[in-house]
């Protein structure tokens, strides 16, 4: 079993619009939980870390279950620039796990 | 520029040949991550130092891949006897133990092409 499980996607949207990715992890011990986006052959950059109790940052909400180990990710108001692949991060012990990413085209 | 930096940014071999990365990772920071990355998979984690030991090497890393960083700042990897399916982006990531979170801060990368 993978250690975190993301849908590939690819997610097409039309600009304004709100999508949500979601993220499943194996191991009840993690402890950290991130948000990357990474642009097409470049390398990934921290969106955002998950914290227990949810969080924000702009248009950006993430939110973590640890019951369920499942974390997601809400994007308000795309824009064109939100074009990118969303990577999950979990970090479990010294190990970082990353999903293989949800593709998101915001369409104009 | 002071993020984390890799050279080289693109390697080009022949089968059965050595090459060697090098990865800066940002001056404070005293953990360094190697990663590999094929298209459409995430990063898949090949192994980590905390200042000069390396402390976790991942089940990928096979014997021909081999990883320092003596003095506890840039770091090399190095695969022997390179072959086809070495073909990836190696990723070189830094972070600060007991920073925010355990944020890691990545390097533009190196693209090895095995022909």
């Amino acid at each position: 079993r993978k250690e975190v499980e993301q849908d590939p996607g690819p997610f097409n949207v039309p600009e304004g619009a709100t999508v949500a990715f979601n993220c499943t992890y194996s191991n009840s011990a993690s402890q950290s939980f991130f948000w990357y986006r990474q642009d097409c052959r470049k390398e990934p950059k921290l969106l955002m870390s998950v914290y227990s109790s949810g969080n924000e940052d702009g248009r950006f909400t993430a939110q973590l279950n640890r019951a369920s180990q499942y974390i997601s990710l809400l994007i308000r108001d795309s824009k064109l620039s939100d074009s990118a692949t969303y990577l999950c991060v979990v970090n479990t012990g010294n190990q970082f796990y990353f999903g293989t990413g949800t593709s998101l085209t915001v369409i104009p | 520029d002071t993020g984390v930096s890799q050279d080289p940014r693109h390697k080009i071999t022949k089968r059965g040949q050595n090459v060697t990365f090098r990865c800066d990772p940002i001056s404070e920071h005293n953990r360094l991550y190697w990663y590999r990355q094929t298209l459409g998979q995430g990063p898949e984690f090949l192994t980590y130092f905390q200042n000069e030991a390396q402390l976790e090497k991942s089940r990928l890393l096979s014997d021909r891949f081999s990883a320092e960083r003596p003095k506890g700042s840039f770091s090399t990897l190095e695969i022997q006897r390179t072959e086809q399916g070495d073909s990836a982006m190696y990723l070189c990531a830094s972070s600060l133990a007991g920073g925010p979170s355990n944020e890691q801060f990545f390097g533009p990368g190196t693209r090895l092409t095995v022909l």
